[in-house]
């Protein structure tokens, strides 16, 4: 059974600062992964997606890696902004499934 | 505008009184599925539907039903509600099973049960 972990639980970093969010996975049979962020008390907005065959996917700041023989993706946020304080969540979709299998996050926060 | 709906938002109701919590995509998407989210748990899928008339259990199905007689909707229901499905809810639906679909959550629905 897939597992994600996504470390660290929680960061707080200073306005401007790059940053890099990290996330495993135990099952390299996937088809793809998906970030998302989630705002508190709300849904989940999707960032992006990278396909099994993909390395990295780009938009605006965000950029995310995906090694999938090594089971690791990595979301890096550039030029952090305070609005960009939200929880951080990975997904990985199991090959042959639609079901994604959530990290349990990472809490940013961005300190103006 | 495409998106996934999801009615009520808020709902406190009594431990055994039957509910159902509904779910609409207006972007023709085959899948849809609904997760349950707890502090220190994360996500966890309930149940799914591949196409209208196709259901299954995901990993947390105990307590839930669903049903999919059309394509943009797929309710959740609770027969008999119990505090221990107080809880967070979402829908997801996503076009197809082709690994460019990523998929879409509705606003979440935030039920107590007491």
């Amino acid at each position: 059974k897939q597992e994600v972990t996504q470390i660290p639980a929680a960061l707080s970093v200073p306005e401007g600062e790059n940053l890099v969010l990290n996330c495993s996975f135990t099952d390299s049979a996937i088809y793809n992964l998906q970030w998302f962020r989630q705002d508190p008390g709300k849904g989940l907005t999707s960032l992006l997606l990278i396909q099994s065959s993909q390395r990295e996917q780009t938009s605006g700041r965000l950029n995310a890696s995906l090694d999938k023989s090594s089971g690791r993706s990595t979301l890096y946020i550039a030029a952090s902004q305070p609005g960009d304080s939200a929880t951080y969540l990975c997904a990985p979709r199991g090959a042959g499934s639609y079901q994604l299998t959530f990290g349990k996050g990472t809490k940013l926060s961005v300190i103006p | 505008e495409a998106q996934v709906t999801q009615n009520p938002r808020y709902l406190i109701t009594v431990t055994g009184k039957k509910l159902t919590v509904t779910c609409s995509q207006n972007m023709n998407h085959e899948y849809m599925s609904w997760y349950r989210q707890d502090p220190g748990l994360g996500l966890r899928q309930i149940y799914y539907s591949m196409n209208v008339e196709v259901t299954d259990k995901g990993d947390v199905p105990e307590g839930y039903k669903v049903s999919r007689k059309e394509k943009r909707n797929f309710p959740l229901i609770l027969e008999s509600p119990s505090p221990n499905q107080t809880s967070l809810y979402f829908c997801a639906s996503s076009l197809g099973a082709g690994t460019i679909y990523e998929q879409y959550f509705g606003p979440g629905t935030r039920l107590t049960v007491t």
